[in-house]
């Protein structure tokens, strides 16, 4: 099966820095890449998604970067807000009856 | 829309005891999944469904069944309890493959 890890698992940036979050995959099948956000006590939300017949897609702050060869894809947040403080989540899967494969989270805090 | 709905949203149980765990969608989507959520893991994929009377095994099935009899509906069926399966348990939805995924609001579930 697959195999997602992420990095780092805690992140401190000061508000208004960048926040990077890697992940890698090892299924060379996998082609759906989303975020998810997840706030103390709530759902796991998404908050961007990327193909893999797409290298970099961007919403507002948020952008993700997809490299398929080397099988990694990461997170960046920019000018950095005490509301982004969360735990992020990467996940891959493919076409293969919608089966989730998900990282094991970065706790991420802005400092004021 | 409602969107995706668990319940219950705590319950505490004695090891041995068995119990469902209820999950209603009403966005008409053929893909749900249930996850299990300890930390420092990420979401774990216990079972999916890619459609009704459709069920199939995630990464971590034992000790739990499934069944899908409608599209709406989705439970989890702890079968004897053991204090391992103390967790956060969310049930997911989508429209189809590689498709971004509707988490409820959990069923936090801790077993003495």
């Amino acid at each position: 099966g697959e195999n997602v890890e992420q990095h780092p698992s805690t992140l401190s940036v000061q508000e208004g820095d960048s926040a990077v979050i890697k992940c890698t995959y090892s299924d060379s099948a996998s082609n759906y890449f989303p975020w998810y956000k997840q706030e103390l006590g709530k759902r796991p939300q998404l908050i961007i998604d990327i193909r893999s017949n797409v290298g970099e897609k961007k919403d507002q702050r948020i952008a993700v970067t997809l490299n398929k060869t080397a099988k990694h894809f990461s997170l960046h947040i920019t000018e950095t807000q005490p509301e982004d403080s969360a735990v992020y989540f990467c996940a891959a899967s493919k076409n293969t009856g919608n089966q989730f494969y998900f990282g094991t989270g970065t706790s991420l805090t802005v400092i004021p | 829309n409602a969107g995706v709905t668990q319940t219950p949203k705590f319950q505490v149980l004695k090891t041995g005891q068995s119990m469902t765990l209820q999950c209603a969608q009403d966005m008409n989507h053929e893909y749900m999944s249930w996850y299990r959520q300890d930390p420092g893991m990420g979401l774990r994929l216990i079972h999916y469904s890619v459609g009704a009377g459709i069920t199939d095994q995630g990464e971590v099935p034992n000790g739990y069944n499934v069944s899908r009899s409608t599209t709406e509906d989705f439970p989890l069926r702890l079968l004897s309890a053991a204090p391992s399966q103390t967790s956060v348990y969310f049930c997911a939805s989508s429209y189809r493959d590689s498709q971004p995924q509707h988490f409820g609001d959990g069923t936090r579930l801790s077993i003495l």
